[in-house]
């Protein structure tokens, strides 16, 4: 069946590093990507996602770029802030047809130190 | 606008109780999810309501889970008799219907249920 892995975590930078959090996936046919975040006491919130092959998300600094060849979506952000701790879920939709169902990663924990 | 609103934000019971949490989806949302995020593991998928009817079940982990949706509108996720392994964090997302591929999805804070 569909599935999605993360790099494990936690990661611990320091601010002003660069990140990058792993996500490769498993599906058959041409799902959507999605790299949703949940801050400390929030919910998840969608963060970036793209819906075809080489198309690259982008938000708030954050990009990923979809590739079909290495089955891979990577989060990558240049210089990290300490209001960019949070967990990261990569995820992938999945089912026939428009029904939004959603396929999660474990989840990597951000820590950005000062 | 109002969020995704779930009730309560936590939930500690004893195993064998029941224990029942409500999500409100945004207004107007035609989806509803329910997720669950075990022992921080992935968060998997428990169902999809369309309106008031229930499109994919396929991830309910058994029967002690019944989820609900009357009137199209707010949903409830009932555990009974609660056991241990479903502590865990549960999310409720919704989504406009008829809004092409992969409509956004918005998720609620989440409900800590804690079985002890």
């Amino acid at each position: 069946g569909d599935s999605v892995t993360q790099m494990e975590g936690p990661v611990t930078l320091s601010e002003e590093a660069f990140l990058t959090i792993n996500c490769t996936y498993t599906a058959t046919g041409y799902p959507s990507l999605f790299w949703y975040v949940q801050y400390p006491g929030e919910g998840l919130q969608l963060l970036l996602k793209a819906t075809k092959a080489d198309d690259k998300g982008s938000n708030k600094g954050f990009e990923a770029t979809y590739r079909k060849e290495t089955t891979s979506f990577h989060l990558e952000k240049g210089s990290v802030q300490v209001s960019d701790s949070a967990v990261y879920f990569c995820a992938l939709s999945a089912g026939a047809g428009n029904t939004g169902k959603l396929i999660f990663g474990q989840g990597t924990t951000l820590q950005v130190k000062p | 606008e109002a969020g995704v609103t779930q009730f309560p934000s936590h939930s500690v019971i004893e195993k064998g109780q029941t224990v029942t949490l409500r999500c409100d989806p945004i207004s107007g949302h035609d989806n509803l999810y329910w997720y669950r995020r075990v022992m921080g593991k992935e968060i998997k998928f428990l169902l999809h309501f369309v309106k008031e009817s229930k499109q994919d079940e396929s991830g309910m982990p058994n029967n002690r889970f019944l989820a609900e949706r009357t009137g199209g509108t707010y949903s409830t996720l009932k555990v009974q008799p609660a056991e241990l392994e479903d502590s865990g964090v549960y999310f409720c997302a919704s989504s406009q219907g008829g809004r092409g591929r992969d409509p956004e999805a918005f998720f609620g804070q989440g409900t800590r249920l804690t079985v002890v």
